[in-house]
């Protein structure tokens, strides 16, 4: 069974940093090409970036909002995705889920999130 | 960037009912849309793709149509399970984007 969990959430002064991973078991992982998604309390879905599978050159995408400030990696031997966030921000506030892709684009599979809270 | 209305914000029916919710693209999108449902404190599920294709084992009452910018999911009769937001998402074009939202709840 596909299985994806994130963990490094936490709560973060505005200008900090923190960095998330999902660790993905039940596929293989070095295929797959991996998302962020967040969700602020109360809120609709933003997907936040992706990593393609090395494979296909291991390019990212990032939303407007975070390019600059957040940067997504893979350690394919550790099954591992990580998003770095970096000069957080108050609306940066959110549950952060990892999800593998599925039809180069959607949402195939989904993490449990990891609740990401930016406040001094 | 692609935006995605969805209609109703919210939608009040009984169990048995039928539910019919919209997603309107700003833009052709051919068929490259999904449907998602997520109940509260938990991740979304995806239940339609491209537009018309059920996704690994959603039941039958669940179906999706449309192509261009005006798209469709349609419960044929609500279960008590299928009360929850559904949010449409488009992979036409980055940024992917997702709709606003619309919450189905009990009458």
């Amino acid at each position: 069974e596909e299985q994806l969990v994130e963990s490094g959430g936490g709560l973060v002064k505005p200008g900090g940093s923190l960095r998330l991973s999902c660790a993905g078991s039940g596929f293989t992982f070095s295929n797959a090409w991996m998302s962020w998604v967040r969700q602020a309390p109360g809120k609709g879905l933003e997907w936040v970036g992706r990593i393609k599978s090395k494979y296909v050159g291991g390019a990212t995408d990032y939303t407007a909002p975070v390019k600059g400030r957040f940067a997504i990696s893979r350690d394919d031997s550790k099954n591992t995705v990580y998003l770095q966030m970096n000069s957080l921000k108050s609306e940066d506030t959110a549950v952060y889920y990892c999800i593998t892709d599925f039809r180069d684009g959607y949402g195939g599979n989904w993490g449990q999130g990891t609740l990401v809270t930016v406040s001094s | 960037e692609i935006v995605l209305t969805q209609s109703p914000a919210t939608l009040s029916l009984s169990p048995g009912e039928r539910a019919t919710l919209s997603c309107r693209a700003s833009q052709s999108i051919s068929n490259y849309l999904a449907w998602y449902q997520q109940k509260p404190g938990q991740a979304p599920r995806l239940l339609i793709y491209d537009a018309s294709n059920r996704a690994t084992g959603i039941p039958a009452r669940f179906s999706g149509s449309g192509s261009g910018t005006d798209f469709t999911l349609t419960i044929s009769s609500l279960e008590p399970e299928d009360f929850a937001v559904y949010y449409c998402q488009q992979r036409s074009g980055w940024p992917l984007t997702f709709g606003g939202g619309t919450k189905v709840e009990i009458k």
